[in-house]
């Protein structure tokens, strides 16, 4: 099964400060995601990555950053971080095709609260 | 039925009871997966449905895919306590991009 991990799992983070996330993943996918999901709410896509050293931008990509420095590592950055922007984070991988058919393999997410 | 942005649908019923969640997508898709969240971990998928099935069952879920109308549905059989969980499905906007609708929030009570 597909491993993805998150870090932190949780963060606090002042107005205006800058934050970043940071995912892992162990099994050799291609494709790796940053998703935002609000209480209450489905989870939007905010930039995506098919290939080390690019990527892509999302629905909602303002006030975000992402940086994919190897196959395994996908990094989500706020820089001037935003109250509005208080919300869980989730980073997911995709298995391309097959059977599979573009399954996601989510991470824990990262519950970002910024004051 | 979920889609996009709007807030989370919540359902509420008892143990041994069957319920059925409906989806509708805007664009065209190859599949329709559906995903499940529990509280406070990230969604993991549960059954996907491919364009050319119109029914998919797998232990006491059963999808469904319309393709002319652009719908699916999930149903669970005799649910219980551990079906609790927040419910999505999924389409593929594009090549690269997998969008959710807004999920329906499932509680089995006793």
């Amino acid at each position: 099964e597909a491993a993805v991990t998150q870090s932190p799992r949780s963060k606090v983070a002042v107005t205006g400060g800058k934050v970043t996330l940071s995912c892992h993943q162990t099994n050799n996918h291609d494709y790796m995601y940053w998703y935002r999901q609000d209480t209450g709410h489905g989870l939007r896509l905010i930039h995506y990555s098919y290939v080390a050293d690019s990527t892509e931008k999302g629905d909602i990509p303002d006030g975000y950053k992402a940086s994919r420095p190897s196959q395994e590592n996908f990094s989500l950055i706020l820089e001037l971080a935003s109250l509005s922007q208080t919300a869980v984070y989730f980073c997911a991988s995709r298995d391309w095709g097959g059977e599979s058919q573009n399954t996601l393999y989510f991470g824990a997410g990262t519950r970002l609260s910024v004051l | 039925s979920q889609w996009g942005e709007e807030n989370l649908q919540a359902l509420s019923i008892q143990e041994g009871e069957d319920v059925t969640m409906n989806c509708s997508y805007k664009t065209y898709t190859t599949v329709v997966h559906w995903y499940r969240q529990d509280s406070g971990r990230g969604p993991a998928l549960i059954i996907l449905i491919r364009s050319n099935e119109r029914e998919k069952r797998s232990g006491r879920l059963r999808a469904t895919l319309d393709t002319s109308s652009q719908s699916s549905s999930l149903s669970i059989t005799a649910a219980q306590c551990e079906d609790t969980a927040v419910y999505f499905c999924a389409t593929s906007s594009s090549f690269s991009k997998l969008v959710f609708g807004q999920g329906t929030s499932l509680s089995v009570v006793p």
